[in-house]
């Protein structure tokens, strides 16, 4: 029930193209959908999170998709650039009975290549 | 400024040694969060704290100990710890009633 499952488990992309990593969660009871962006060594970083009663959010070259009758939602970058290559989370938030808990996603690792 | 600073950036313990994390924010958030990552994993939830009151322990070892001394500052007493606790130690923070975590760079932690 607490779960997301993201897929795919890795990415390779060519310069230029879309990526796309998508995300899917039973919990009814999520509230907010945020995705993390990972590089080596260093601590996730917030990329984009979208609410429910919202279908699609965009910023810059990132894009939200979600479909909340599917209980899905995917990460859609465009025009991916290398330094676009890193561990991607999706991940799901519960408030008040969950106390403010993000459940994550298991990770994509996208390359992007030149 | 979403900064949130973590100290030291390595650490190598030994199983007998007592040794502290520290985590800093100057953002006002009242919740603050650590959690355990291991290589190639999701991170994993360990504690939340909000307005400096423990409000989750997700049934963690008693070998860690969490404190929080004020709003500003998170701390994770090690003590006792296994090779398998060798993991990066995120801490994160947010405002109380907003969902967006902000996580730190992370300690590198190594047990031997």
């Amino acid at each position: 029930q607490q779960q997301v499952k993201q897929s795919p488990q890795s990415l390779i992309v060519q310069k230029g193209g879309i990526s796309i990593i998508n995300c899917a969660y039973e919990n009814t009871a999520f509230d907010y959908f945020p995705w993390y962006q990972q590089f080596p060594g260093k601590g996730p970083a917030l990329l984009i999170a979208i609410r429910p009663d919202v279908s699609e959010k965009k910023e810059g070259r990132f894009t939200i998709s979600f479909n909340k009758s599917a209980k899905q939602f995917s990460l859609h970058i465009m025009d991916s650039q290398p330094g676009d290559s890193a561990t991607y989370f999706c991940a799901a938030h519960q408030t008040p009975g969950g106390g403010n808990k993000l459940t994550f996603g298991t990770g994509t690792q996208l390359k992007v290549e030149l | 400024d979403t900064e949130v600073t973590q100290t030291p950036k390595h650490l190598v313990m030994g199983m007998t040694n007592k040794k502290s994390l520290k985590c800093e924010q100057h953002m006002g958030h009242r919740a603050m969060y650590w959690y355990k990552q291991k290589a190639k994993k999701p991170p994993e939830l360990m504690f939340v704290y909000s307005y400096e009151k423990l409000s989750i322990n997700e049934s963690v070892p008693s070998r860690f100990s969490p404190e929080c001394p004020n709003s500003s500052l998170l701390n994770l007493h090690l003590h006792a710890l296994q090779p398998e606790d060798s993991a990066l130690y995120l801490c994160a923070s947010s405002q109380e009633q907003r969902y967006e975590q902000y996580f730190g760079p992370g300690t590198r932690l190594t047990v031997t």
